[in-house]
């Protein structure tokens, strides 16, 4: 049972350098977003989508971009690489349920930019 | 700003006993709450959630009470275990929207 996969896991990147996280879902779910957890930040929502071809910015989104080609593909792409970028990043899936969505999570991809 | 907040950075609690973990809100919009369990160099799992036309909700050992007036919930495990001792995230959302608390480190102490 894959759920959602993220890939690479671990990346050291230099600046300026540009590089795509690449995130997939088996299970069919319409709704992907890309959080970054810095420390004692709590997740922040960078990009989401809420099907495919329809991408929005969440909270954070400079520095980065998105697309959304097929239902179970969300890769994030950095381009310019900064130090400020140096985070742990979360792709995450779901669907909407009777109250609201209830999303899922990868095991998370930690980015180091030097 | 920070729309939702977990104040207590860390809780100790001793094994059997109960461990409340608490979040605040501050948009009125949010409908509907989740609270997420991490262990460390994994990703957040669902644990529970609750929509706003409820004040309680209970799956087990987890019950999350939420009181909309405060504009605060809570996640109440009884009896915790050591298995427990995570970092729990609350998040908070309005339509597709969803914002986290920065967690609170729970140990649990055989």
């Amino acid at each position: 049972n894959a759920g959602v996969t993220q890939t690479p896991k671990f990346r050291i990147l230099k600046i300026g350098q540009s590089m795509t996280l690449q995130c997939t879902q088996d299970m069919n779910h319409n709704y992907m977003y890309w959080y970054r957890q810095d420390p004692g930040m709590g997740l922040k929502l960078i990009y989401y989508s809420v099907g495919a071809g329809i991408t929005d910015k969440g909270e954070v989104p400079n520095g980065y971009n998105v697309s959304r080609s097929t239902t179970e593909d969300f890769p994030l792409r950095l381009e310019l690489a900064a130090p400020s970028q140096t985070s742990v990043y979360f792709c995450a899936s779901g669907l909407r349920g009777p109250g609201g969505n209830t999303i899922y999570f990868g095991e998370g991809s930690w980015l180091t930019v030097v | 700003d920070q729309q939702v907040k977990q104040n207590s950075p860390s809780l100790s609690v001793q094994e059997g006993r109960i461990s409340i973990l608490n979040c605040d809100y501050t948009n009125s919009m949010f409908d509907y709450f989740l609270w997420y369990k991490k262990y460390p160099a994994e990703g957040p799992t669902f644990l529970i959630s609750i929509s706003s036309i409820k004040d309680k909700n209970e799956d087990g050992r987890f019950t999350v009470f939420l009181n909309k007036s405060a504009k605060h919930l809570s996640l109440h495990i009884v009896p915790s275990q050591p298995g427990d001792s995570a970092v729990y995230f609350c998040a908070a959302s309005a339509g597709n929207d969803m914002r986290f608390g920065a967690g609170t480190r729970l140990t649990v102490k055989p």
